[in-house]
């Protein structure tokens, strides 16, 4: 159980465009979901907490209008990259957890590999 | 905010030897420590973790211990394999926080 999909594993595309990644909880109902970017040989940098129905919480530096959360469903959050720049490329990975209150168990996604050109 | 701190970063050990990583952590308020497994180019997996009302933890070959008036939290893991060769992350929640990770490797 607690299995977690993104799609797409690999996207590339064109600098000034948006790429939408999707992440879903298949088996269980994920309260809240994490949106990390990790850069080669470094550690996970959480970007954006999302709670079902309301609006992400963003860390520090990290730049709302440009990473758009949206979590409509306790399946389902999508991490929009708008007007994406070739420094924006990098490894995306989302977590699921079904405790919104203590920040339990975290289950990983397979992660988003975004190369802008 | 949390800050999680996370040695060494690289650690090379023989096979059948143990290996322990180490984390500190800032905020008080953390209450669950998860470690993560990662392989190359693959998701972070669960290997072990450990709540704060708990100061060990152990599964097979994997053991955390925990001390909260310290602040920190280790990852031992005994007769290494070659297949123990991975990036290891520590975390602090109740905001998730990683450390750096640690490149394990294993030689035979």
């Amino acid at each position: 159980g607690a299995v977690v999909s993104q799609h797409p594993s690999r996207v590339i595309c064109k600098s000034g465009t948006s790429v939408k990644i999707e992440c879903r909880s298949l088996d269980f109902q994920a309260t809240t979901m994490f949106w990390y970017r990790q850069f080669p040989k470094k550690s996970l940098m959480l970007m954006a907490t999302s709670n079902e129905g309301s609006k992400a919480t963003y860390e520090q530096g990290v730049e709302k209008d440009k990473f758009l959360i949206n979590h409509a469903s306790l399946t389902l959050s999508t991490l929009t990259v708008t007007s994406a720049h070739p420094e924006d490329s990098s490894f995306y990975i989302c977590s699921a957890s079904e405790d919104r209150a203590s920040y339990n168990e975290q289950f990983f996604g397979p992660g988003t590999r975004l190369t802008v050109l | 905010g949390e800050n999680v701190e996370q040695h060494p970063s690289t650690l090379s050990v023989q096979e059948g030897d143990s290996a322990v990583i180490k984390c500190t952590y800032s905020d008080s308020a953390s209450n669950y420590f998860p470690w993560y497994k990662q392989e190359l180019g693959k998701r972070p997996q669960l290997i072990i973790d450990i709540r704060s009302n708990v100061g060990e933890k152990k599964d097979q070959r994997i053991a955390v211990t925990l001390n909260k008036t310290a602040k920190h939290f280790s990852l031992h893991i005994t007769e290494t394999q070659p297949e123990d060769s991975a990036v290891y992350f520590c975390a602090a929640l109740t905001i998730p926080t990683f450390g750096r990770g640690t490149s394990l490797i294993v030689h035979p």
